[in-house]
């Protein structure tokens, strides 16, 4: 398993600011991945973060919207730019063992934009 | 893109009933995962299954793959007001480590 501190755990933000989400794991791993769940929705991958490299991004996911840094392998960051109402949802950071598939999860952060 | 298929989405149950959920898709996966999300709480791991066939029980629960591997489903038996919560069904994608989530069902037991 993996332990995941993910920091906001949530925040009510004005339209416009920009709010950056912290996520320290308790070990190295390669890749992070950062999703978005709307209210009552299934989880989107927005993109995803290896160290050393410009993340990847999905489509409909665009870096100058979603800048995100990978300083080494335990630490990421995703930043919400510009906001607007409908950025308002969870948002979890993700991390997979090296060579396996099952996920472990952050807490999320609930942003909500007024 | 593969995609998987969640239904029921919602489901509202009285305590003591048994249900089954369903994880459907028209493309072969290597291995099918189910996890459960409590609110506030990122989704936690339940089990994964890797073999057409295969059976695995965690308590009350039994998972199920389906032989062709492109299908999953769990069921839970006796179920309890702390099975609440949503349950999401996932798989690699293309074989990467990226994984696709189904939509969900939101389980409501009640007491």
């Amino acid at each position: 398993s993996a332990v995941i501190s993910q920091k906001p755990s949530r925040d009510i933000c004005q339209r416009g600011t920009s709010l950056t989400i912290q996520c320290q794991v308790d070990s190295q791993v390669t890749m992070m991945f950062w999703y978005r769940q709307q209210p009552g929705q299934s989880l989107t991958l927005i993109a995803t973060a290896n160290q050393g490299s410009e993340a990847t991004y999905e489509s409909g996911f665009v870096i100058d919207k979603f800048p995100i840094s990978r300083p080494n392998l335990t630490f990421s960051t995703l930043t919400v730019s510009n906001m607007s109402p409908e950025d308002s949802s969870i948002y979890l950071c993700s991390v997979v063992r090296g060579g396996r598939t099952e996920a472990f999860f952050g807490q999320g952060t609930r942003l909500t934009v007024v | 893109t593969q995609l998987l298929e969640q239904s029921p989405q919602f489901l509202s149950i009285q305590e003591g009933e048994n249900l089954t959920v369903y994880c459907n898709s028209s493309s072969v996966f290597s291995s099918l995962q189910w996890y459960r999300q409590e609110p506030g709480e990122g989704p936690v791991l339940l089990v994964t299954v890797v073999t057409g066939g295969e059976v695995k029980k965690l308590k009350r629960l039994t998972f199920q793959f389906g032989d062709a591997r492109k299908d999953s489903s769990l069921h839970i038996t006796a179920a309890q007001p702390g099975d609440t919560g949503l349950y999401l069904c996932a798989g690699p994608q293309g074989g990467s480590e990226k994984l696709v989530f189904g939509k969900g069902t939101k389980l409501t037991v009640n007491p």
